[in-house]
């Protein structure tokens, strides 16, 4: 069935390192893949996405780049800040008329000064 | 513009006790999800409605899981009873249609005690 594996955290970094959060999925067909972001208190926003492969989506200097022969969808930043700390989340949203959104198990950011 | 409304915020409740959530989607939007978030998991899919119709419904356990989109605007998910295993945050979702963005409510932090 379909399913979304990233990798687990918590990842603690310090400002400025580069970030990458892995992320595989299993699916039928061409699925859109999403990262969602959750700040502490908040509820989960859309932070980018991609809707075909080799598409990069890209949002406030994260990105991944949809990769199917690989079915990864890896997200990077190349310089983190505190402000970055949250949890993320790896989705993937199914072909057809359903548009059931299928999340990975989320991976916990700390950037530390 | 107003974003995805959810009430309550948290509750606390003992076994086989029922209780409701309600959600108010953005307006104009026609595609409502009902969503299960177990801590430490990503969420989970319950319910999905397309105006007042369910398009999706196979993870509800409907044994002791009902929800009813009333007119097709709120929303409300109901547990009777509950059980222990039921705590979690339970997130509300809209989009303009199956295809489209989804837009995260706050979500209802339900204990069962």
């Amino acid at each position: 069935g379909n399913s979304v594996t990233q990798m687990e955290g918590p990842v603690t970094l310090s400002e400025e390192a580069f970030l990458t959060i892995n992320c595989t999925y299993t699916a039928t067909g061409y699925p859109s893949l999403f990262w969602y972001v959750q700040y502490p208190g908040e509820g989960l926003q859309l932070l980018l996405k991609a809707t075909k492969a080799d598409d990069k989506g890209s949002n406030k200097g994260f990105e991944a780049t949809y990769r199917k022969e690989t079915t990864s969808f890896h997200l990077e930043k190349g310089s983190v800040q505190v402000s970055d700390s949250a949890v993320y989340f790896c989705a993937h949203q199914s072909t057809g008329t359903a548009s059931k959104l299928t999340f990975g198990t989320g991976t916990r950011l700390q950037v530390t000064l | 513009e107003a974003g995805v409304a959810q009430s309550p915020r948290y509750k606390i409740i003992e076994k086989r006790q029922s209780v409701a959530f309600w959600c108010n989607p953005i307006s104009g939007h026609a595609t409502l999800y009902w969503y299960q978030q177990i801590l430490g998991q990503g969420p989970k899919l319950l319910i999905q409605f397309q105006n007042n119709g369910v398009v999706d419904d196979s993870q509800l356990p409907k044994d002791r899981f009902s929800a009813e989109r009333l007119k097709g605007v709120d929303s409300t998910l109901k547990i009777q009873p509950a059980k222990l295993e039921d705590s979690a945050v339970y997130l509300c979702a809209s989009s303009l249609g199956v295809r489209n963005e989804q837009f995260f409510g706050p979500g209802t932090r339900l204990t069962v005690l």
